[in-house]
């Protein structure tokens, strides 16, 4: 059974500070993974999506890493803002076509 | 397309009663996906369908629970008899088709249940 892990839980850092997400899967038989933002009370929007081919995808200041084999990813937040503040989660789609979502880590970036 | 489409956007009812809720996935998309989230659990997956037949309901709670998907463009969750420990939010999401790997998820903006 696929099961997904986010660390940290949560994360508290300063404005401009580049800093790392993680995310774990336990089979490595995915077809892609996707990391998504969520805000407060509202839906999920999606941030990169990384095929199971791909060992990296860029959105802006975002960078997502995939290492299939050993069953990571990272989220790599550049020169972090106020704006950011959000839960981060992420997700893989296993063999099965399930989407799959980690627990998420909290972000909040202070002024 | 506006999107992924769920309604209601909040639902309080009373314990014990029938409660439905709904989502009208992206035209075109094959795959609608049933989620609940609270802090306790986080994201949970109850069901996903693939071209409106059910594949995968092993995620359902309890037989309280059912869902179905009468066409393509439509999705009821249906929870009776409703129990306070429902209380969530309910997400609905939508994909093209997985097979192609570049395929994202798409998820309405949710609906909040609480059942007192």
């Amino acid at each position: 059974k696929q099961e997904v892990t986010q660390i940290p839980a949560a994360l508290s850092v300063p404005e401009g500070e580049n800093l790392v997400l993680n995310c774990s899967f336990t089979d490595s038989a995915i077809y892609n993974l996707q990391w998504f933002r969520q805000d407060p009370g509202k839906g999920l929007t999606s941030l990169l999506l990384i095929q199971s081919s791909q060992r990296e995808q860029t959105s802006g200041r975002l960078n997502a890493s995939l290492d299939k084999s050993s069953g990571r990813s990272t989220l790599y937040i550049a020169a972090s803002q106020p704006g950011d503040s959000a839960t981060y989660l992420c997700a893989v789609v296993d063999s099965s076509y399930k989407l799959i979502f980690g627990s998420g880590t909290r972000l909040l970036v202070r002024p | 397309d506006a999107g992924v489409i769920q309604s209601p956007r909040h639902e309080v009812t009373e314990m014990g009663q029938e409660v439905t809720l709904r989502c009208k996935p992206i035209s075109g998309h094959d795959y609608l996906f049933w989620y609940r989230q609270t802090m306790m659990r986080g994201l949970e997956l109850l069901i996903y369908f693939n071209n409106n037949v059910p594949i995968d309901d092993s995620g359902m709670p309890e037989d309280r629970f059912s869902a179905k998907m009468p066409n393509a463009s439509f999705s009821t969750l249906k929870i009776q008899p409703s129990e306070p420990r429902d209380s969530a939010v309910y997400f609905c999401a939508s994909v093209r088709r997985w097979d192609r790997a570049d395929t994202e998820a798409f998820f309405g903006q949710g609906t909040r249940l609480t059942v007192v």
